[in-house]
């Protein structure tokens, strides 16, 4: 079967940096990818990595390692308003995005 | 732009009623989505369409079903509502499928099954 893990909730302090973890195991990869929603919201974009390495965007990066089926999303200096659930997302062999349980980002002042 | 909009926001239903979601996107995009979300879950893919006139069944498709007869409109219908379709429901949209293609999702509708 299919399967992303990722952690169920993460703490962290405002200012901080946090890492948010995801494995995978899927029938064929075509990109890992990271999407945020906050309580009551839809889902919104936040990266994409395709090859190995690290893709950064302002003060979210995204990590991938295809040989460990492994990313990771990082975010810096956090705010506030990062308190959301981070999901993270494959595309399989069939092109669809099968989705992690996501991660609950908790930020305490 | 509106983007993708979803009517109704909010749905209460008795078990065998039916209903239909409406999702419209104004970004001309080909590829649509109906997701279903459910506490403490990621999304699961019900039904997609690749362009109009064209379905396909995703991960959870038992109880629903898809039209598209219009590029910019997907619909999803539920023929006889249980208290497991009791979710979240979201559409979005994508130029594409493959790729660093980005989904647009809709507010969601929430659906309760009494």
């Amino acid at each position: 079967g299919q399967s992303l893990e990722q952690p169920s909730e993460v703490t962290a302090v405002e200012g901080a940096i946090v890492q948010i973890n995801c494995t995978y195991q899927t029938s064929g990869f075509y990109g890992l990818s990271w999407y945020q929603q906050h309580d009551g919201g839809a889902p919104t974009f936040l990266s994409y990595n395709a090859l190995d390495g690290l893709e950064e965007t302002g003060r979210f990066s995204s990590f991938l390692s295809r040989s460990d089926s492994y990313g990771y999303l990082l975010l810096q200096e956090l705010q506030m308003k990062d308190s959301a659930s981070y999901f993270c997302a494959v595309r399989d062999s069939n092109y669809q995005l099968i989705w992690g349980a996501g991660t609950k980002l908790i930020i305490k002042p | 732009n509106a983007g993708v909009t979803q009517t109704p926001k909010f749905r209460v239903l008795k078990t065998g009623q039916s209903m239909t979601l409406l999702c419209a996107q104004d970004m001309n995009h080909e590829y649509m989505y109906w997701y279903r979300q459910d506490p403490g879950m990621g999304l699961r893919l019900i039904h997609y369409s690749v362009g109009e006139g064209t379905t396909a069944k995703g991960e959870v498709p038992d109880g629903y079903n898809v039209s598209r007869l219009k590029k910019q409109n997907f619909l999803l219908g539920l023929e006889s509502a249980a208290p497991s379709q009791t979710s979240v429901y979201f559409c979005a949209s994508s130029l594409s499928m493959g790729g660093t293609d980005t989904q647009y999702f809709g507010p969601g509708t929430r659906l309760t099954v009494l």
